[in-house]
């Protein structure tokens, strides 16, 4: 199975400032045939269910600021926020979809400083 | 709007069976496959499988095949997890997630507000 690893764990962020999150995968998560990455980003409110925030690596899910925004390769990405509000906390997961089982990371807690 | 409404907290002894209902709308159910996660407290997200909301074919991540069973009433649009012979560890919250295309690929943009199973003598 795939194995998601994210850094860091923990995230103090001053409001209006950057923030970003790594996250590793243990295998590439580069389909061949169409070149998709298939890695998506998720937010989990505080008593919150997830909710999707980036998928196939850099694109934004409907409804998400363009203060976020997705990079990576094909087992090294990043999340960046660029400018950090008072509601983006909560724990931020990656989640591959490359294979099945597809596997989440540990999560990086966000919080305001 | 596209909804998903799951049914509420279950305390449950172990060995017994539960069945958790995930009711939506907004959408024509048996186009879009619906994918089952399940959280243990302060864990990460689990993916345990999705189910073919047309033909009804389930497929479980191994470790959830065999206690674990997926089902639909389309009548309703309303999926099922049923967990059978209850254990400690399954205490969690599951949730179901509504997927971006018939079969599972894994995105999901709408899910359920998650069922707190609580397994406890």
């Amino acid at each position: 199975d795939i194995v998601m690893t994210q850094t860091p764990l923990s995230l103090p962020v001053t409001p209006g400032e950057p923030a970003s999150i790594s996250c590793r995968s243990s295998r590439s998560l580069l389909n061949g045939d169409d070149g998709n990455i298939f890695l998506d980003w998720y937010l989990q409110k505080p008593g919150q269910s997830p909710q999707l925030l980036i998928y196939t690596l850099s694109y934004r899910a409907s409804g998400v600021p363009d203060r976020f925004s997705g990079s990576g390769s094909g087992t090294d990405f990043t999340l960046k926020i660029s400018r950090v509000e008072a509601d983006d906390v909560g724990v931020y997961y990656c989640m591959q979809r490359k294979e099945f089982p597809y596997s989440f990371g540990q999560g990086t807690r966000l919080d305001i400083k | 709007q596209v909804q998903l409404v799951q049914s509420g907290s279950e305390l449950k002894k172990p060995g017994a069976s539960v069945k958790v209902s995930c009711k939506s709308s907004g959408y024509t159910f048996t186009n879009y496959a619906m994918n089952w996660v399940r959280q243990a407290p302060g864990q990460r997200p689990e993916w345990m499988g999705w189910i073919n909301t047309d033909t009804g074919n389930p497929t479980y991540v191994q470790g959830f095949a065999g206690r674990f069973v997926f089902s639909l009433d389309t009548s309703v649009s309303t999926a099922y997890l049923e967990i059978n012979s209850l254990k400690s560890e399954d205490t969690a919250v599951y949730y179901c997630a509504r997927d971006t295309y018939y079969d599972s690929s894994g995105r999901s943009e709408y899910w359920g507000q998650g069922t707190l199973v609580t397994v406890s003598s």
